[in-house]
């Protein structure tokens, strides 16, 4: 069976400064992706990021980072010098491949609080 | 590109009517849809998926009578909550998944629909 983990419910930082989302999976298939996504006060989703099983390289896109480790079943979210804008829900996704019914299975997601 | 829209954005009716919801992709064929529930604070359940021409499949707990899915062409799904109850208030979110990104899992979500049942 699949599982999302993210183990902080809320966090709440001070502007600037940075602040990491956790996120645990459970799977034993060998080729899966992971995603994140944020969900603002309005309620859509926001898509950050997709990445599949095989590419365990680091991402960086401006402020944001992830670090991805298979050996701890890890797909950390980073937010460098944080904003008040960053205040969202964040939820870590895990999918498998192959299948158009794939389903997608959400973590519980982290409320960020981001104060001025 | 990849846009799904959902209409309404809200809607308040009283219990025991019906209300139906409509997802639609806007740039692609979406051969598989999902609709979701979203309690507040909690995170989205899958309510059921629907592939395009055939009957939806309904995860477990969700009762199908009451939520009423249609998947009538490759672009609209439609969910209609029968016989709303207080109980139904809940925030409603599709998503959409088009062929070329079916094994990757990615889904195109919707902006989500609040429903209020007084």
């Amino acid at each position: 069976a699949q599982k999302v983990t993210q183990a902080q419910t809320e966090i709440s930082v001070v502007e600037k400064e940075d602040v990491t989302l956790d996120c645990v999976y459970e799977t034993r298939d060998t080729t899966y992706y992971l995603f994140w996504y944020k969900q603002p006060p309005s309620g859509e989703l926001v898509f950050l990021i997709r990445r599949n099983s095989f590419d365990e390289q680091n991402e960086i896109s401006g402020r944001y980072s992830w670090n991805f480790q298979k050996s701890t079943s890890s797909f950390n979210f980073t937010i460098t010098a944080s904003q008040v804008v960053d205040s969202a829900v964040y939820f870590c996704a895990l999918s498998l491949y192959g299948g158009a019914t794939n389903k997608l299975i959400f973590g519980t997601g982290t409320l960020l609080a981001v104060q001025p | 590109g990849a846009v799904v829209s959902q209409h309404p954005s809200w809607v308040i009716c009283k219990s025991g009517t019906s209300v139906k919801i409509e997802c639609r992709s806007l740039d692609f064929q979406a051969t598989t849809m999902f609709w979701y529930r979203q309690f507040p604070k909690q995170s989205l359940m899958l309510m059921a998926t629907s592939n395009e021409g055939s009957k939806a499949t309904y995860e477990q707990g969700v009762e199908k009578d009451k939520f009423l899915i249609n998947h009538a062409s490759l672009t609209l799904s439609t969910l209609t909550v029968t016989s709303a109850h207080p109980e139904d208030s809940s925030f409603y979110i599709c998503s959409a998944r088009d062929l070329r990104s079916s094994g990757t899992g990615e889904q195109f979500f919707g902006p989500g629909t609040r429903l209020t049942v007084l």
